[in-house]
C-alpha cells in the first residue's frame, strides 16, 4: 500500500513552458485534491474531485487544469508556468462522506519557475 | 467562509520546556472538524489529530495534549518537555461540514533547541 505518490520530486521550469505534476492513490479514496503551500501563507486549494470524471475549482485555480479520469489519478497541469508558481504543491486524498477523516498527503513537489 | 488562525508564526524553546501553540478558527458550520499536521524538516505533512465540534473533550496523546474551547473557537495544541525532534512547522486546519475541503491556518515554525 504506497498510500499518495507524486512525481517529480523536485522540477525546474523556465517561464511559458508546461508540464504536469502526477498524483497517485491506492487506498480507492474518491475524493483527491491539490495544494500549494507558500511561505507564510500555509496551503492553499488548488483544484480538488470527488469522483471520477468531476472536478472544482479551489481557493487559487488560476494557471492550474486538473482532469480525473480514473479514481487512482488526478493529475495536475500548468499551462505556461510562470514565476508566481514557483511553491510546493501537495496532492492529498480522502474518503468522500468523512468529513472527519484525515487528508492523506503526498510527498510534495517543489516546483521553481524561472 | 472558513478561516483559521495561526498567530504565532515563530516560535523557539529549550528542550525540556512546555510551548502551546495556538489555533483559533471561524466557521458558520454548527458542525466542524479540527486537525493538527505536523510538517518536519523533510516536508511530509503528519497528521496528528482530529476533532470534532460536538466532542469538546480534551486530549492527551504521550507528550501532546489539545486543548478545544467552542467558547472561544480555539483549539490549541500543547507540547510537555518538548524535544529537539519536535521542531517542525504546524499547521491547524478546518473543515465544516458544508465544505469539502479542508482550510489551513499559516502554520508556526517551532524551533527547539537542545
Amino acid at each position: 500500500n504506497a498510500g499518495v505518490t507524486q512525481t517529480p520530486k523536485f522540477q525546474v521550469l523556465k517561464t511559458g513552458q508546461s508540464m504536469t505534476l502526477q498524483c497517485a492513490q491506492d487506498m480507492n479514496h474518491e475524493y483527491m485534491s491539490w495544494y500549494r503551500q507558500d511561505p507564510g501563507m500555509g496551503l492553499r486549494l488548488i483544484h480538488y474531485s470527488v469522483g471520477a470524471g468531476i472536478t472544482d475549482q479551489g481557493e487559487v485555480p488560476n494557471g492550474y487544469n486538473v482532469s480525473r479520469s480514473t479514481t487512482e489519478d488526478f493529475p495536475l497541469r500548468l499551462l505556461s508556468a510562470a514565476p508566481s508558481q514557483t511553491s510546493v504543491y501537495f496532492c492529498a486524498s480522502s474518503p468522500v462522506g468523512r468529513p472527519d477523516g484525515e487528508q492523506f498527503f503526498g510527498p510534495g513537489t517543489r516546483l521553481t519557475v524561472l | 467562509a472558513q478561516k483559521v488562525t495561526q498567530a504565532q508564526t515563530e516560535i523557539s524553546v529549550v528542550e525540556k520546556e512546555d510551548v502551546t501553540l495556538d489555533c483559533v478558527y471561524e466557521t458558520r458550520d454548527t458542525t466542524y472538524y479540527l486537525f493538527w499536521y505536523k510538517q518536519p524538516p523533510s516536508g511530509e505533512l503528519v497528521f496528528l489529530i482530529r476533532r470534532n465540534s460536538f466532542d469538546e473533550q480534551n486530549e492527551i496523546s504521550g507528550r501532546y495534549s489539545w486543548n478545544f474551547q467552542k467558547s472561544t473557537s480555539s483549539f490549541n495544541f500543547t507540547i510537555t518537555a518538548s524535544q529537539v525532534v519536535d521542531s517542525a512547522v504546524y499547521f491547524c486546519a478546518l473543515r465544516g461540514s458544508s465544505a469539502r475541503q479542508l482550510t489551513f491556518g499559516s502554520g508556526t515554525q517551532l524551533t527547539v533547541l537542545p
